[in-house]
């Protein structure tokens, strides 16, 4: 059973604050995104990453940057958190075929003050 | 690149109706249409999904069906139960195992007892 998990459920961070939210993977899927979900704009992709050490940019990739590092693990980082970046943060990931399912983590609901 | 429509944003039914939701996708390449479900607290789950070269997929209660002349797809639920309540997405993408999912903005279903 594919199960994702995400370091965090709750974050609260001041604005200006290096913010790090972790995901880790344990079905050796090449795959993994990181999406933010805001009412009434639904699920958009911030980054995502094929491979360890490679990423793509997203839709919405300003104000923030990943690391892979190894293949379980994708990081999103916000250089310096603000207000507008709080939000909930959704981890994914997949294999690498076509057609294939992504599986999310439970989020993280980052709040920034 | 890909944009979705997904109507309406909310939709109440008594315990037993159906409930219909739809989506419009606007790239002809897009080929893989999954649909998935967010209950409160967790993570997105793929409940059903359909490729383009079938216009209808069935899987005990829910049902997809795809138009690709008109570029939509619809999501059926029929006998809905409490349990349905949540979020649903659609989504559209080109499948291929680089590919990225495009999300509509989400339909809250709430299921009155």
């Amino acid at each position: 059973d594919v199960k994702v998990t995400q370091s965090s459920r709750y974050l609260v961070k001041r604005t200006g604050e290096k913010v790090f939210l972790e995901c880790v993977q344990d079905m050796d899927h090449e795959n993994m995104f990181w999406y933010r979900q805001d009412p009434g704009l639904g699920l958009r992709l911030i980054y995502f990453s094929y491979d360890v050490k490679m990423k793509e940019k997203g839709d919405i990739p300003e104000g923030y940057s990943v690391s892979r590092e190894k293949k379980e693990r994708f990081s999103l980082i916000l250089e310096s958190a603000s207000t507008n970046q709080t939000s909930m943060y959704l981890c994914a990931s997949c294999g690498l075929v076509s057609y294939n399912e992504q599986f999310f983590g439970p989020g993280t609901r980052l709040t920034v003050l | 690149g890909e944009n979705v429509e997904q109507h309406p944003s909310t939709l109440s039914v008594q315990e037993g109706d159906s409930a219909v939701i739809k989506c419009t996708y606007s790239d002809s390449a897009s080929n893989y249409f999954p649909w998935y479900k967010q209950e409160l607290g967790k993570g997105p789950q793929l409940i059903i999904d359909i490729r383009s070269n079938v216009g209808e997929k069935k899987d005990q209660r829910i049902a997809v069906t795809l138009n690709k002349t008109a570029k939509h797809f619809s999501l059926h639920i029929t006998e809905t139960q409490p349990e349905d309540s949540a979020v649903y997405f659609c989504a559209a993408s080109w499948a291929s195992g680089y590919s990225t999912l495009t999300f509509g903005k989400g339909t809250m279903l709430l299921v009155s007892p």
